[in-house]
């Protein structure tokens, strides 16, 4: 089975601070992404990385980085946390373009 | 563009009622592929299926039943003899056409299935 983890399932953050978030995946894919889910929106694209050192900018890049050094994880940093940053942060990969993506647990992260 | 519509907002259903979520997409591509998520209350993203635009026969795999038809672009979804572990926000996504760009999903607004006792 695939199995894509997340550093946190819950985390708060105060305005300023910079914040990591950590994800791994188990099964040598290629591909993997962040996405932020917010009732309303949906699930957004924010970065996608679909090779060690290689990211691209998804559909709402401001604000964060990434960060990719080896194949198993990819790594979401908020430079200067906002409040419009709370939200529920979901990781996942993939093993190819085009295929299903596994998705980790989710990290709900309030900023206040 | 690829886009993916979940009319049905929220569906109530009793335990044991079968129930079907419906997922309309559009797509450029000749071929693509098709898939439902679940996410429980508990927040993960669970992949349910993949399917293949060549392929039009049904799929059951247990209480679950997928129904894609090409020439309506749909690919519902039915469970049968719901439990109250269904209770869900169920998605049905598809990848961006070879123009997109960058390898999201395109999920649907999703369909939140409650199944009471």
């Amino acid at each position: 089975d695939v199995k894509v983890t997340q550093s946190s399932r819950y985390l708060v953050k105060r305005t300023g601070e910079k914040v990591f978030l950590e994800c791994v995946q188990d099964m040598d894919h290629e591909n993997m992404f962040w996405y932020r889910q917010d009732p309303g929106l949906g699930l957004r694209l924010i970065y996608f990385s679909y090779d060690v050192k290689m990211k691209e900018k998804g559909d709402i890049p401001e604000g964060y980085s990434v960060s990719r050094e080896k194949k198993e994880r990819f790594s979401l940093i908020l430079e200067s946390a906002s409040t419009n940053q709370t939200s529920m942060y979901l990781c996942a990969s993939s093993r190819t373009t085009g295929l299903e993506q596994y998705f980790g647990p989710g990290t709900r992260l309030t900023v206040t | 563009a690829q886009k993916v519509t979940q009319a049905q907002t929220e569906i109530s259903v009793v335990e044991k009622e079968d129930v079907t979520l419906d997922c309309v997409y559009e797509t450029r591509d000749t071929t693509y592929y098709l898939f439902w998520y679940k996410q429980p209350p508990s927040g993960e993203l669970v992949f349910l299926i993949r399917r293949n635009s060549f392929d039009e026969q049904n799929e059951i795999s247990g209480r679950y039943s997928w129904n894609f038809q090409k020439s309506t672009s749909s690919f519902n979804f039915t469970i049968t003899a719901s439990q109250v572990v269904d209770s869900a926000v169920y998605f049905c996504a598809l990848p961006p056409d070879f123009s997109g760009g960058y390898n999201k999903l395109i999920f649907g607004a999703g369909t939140r299935l409650a199944v009471h006792p």
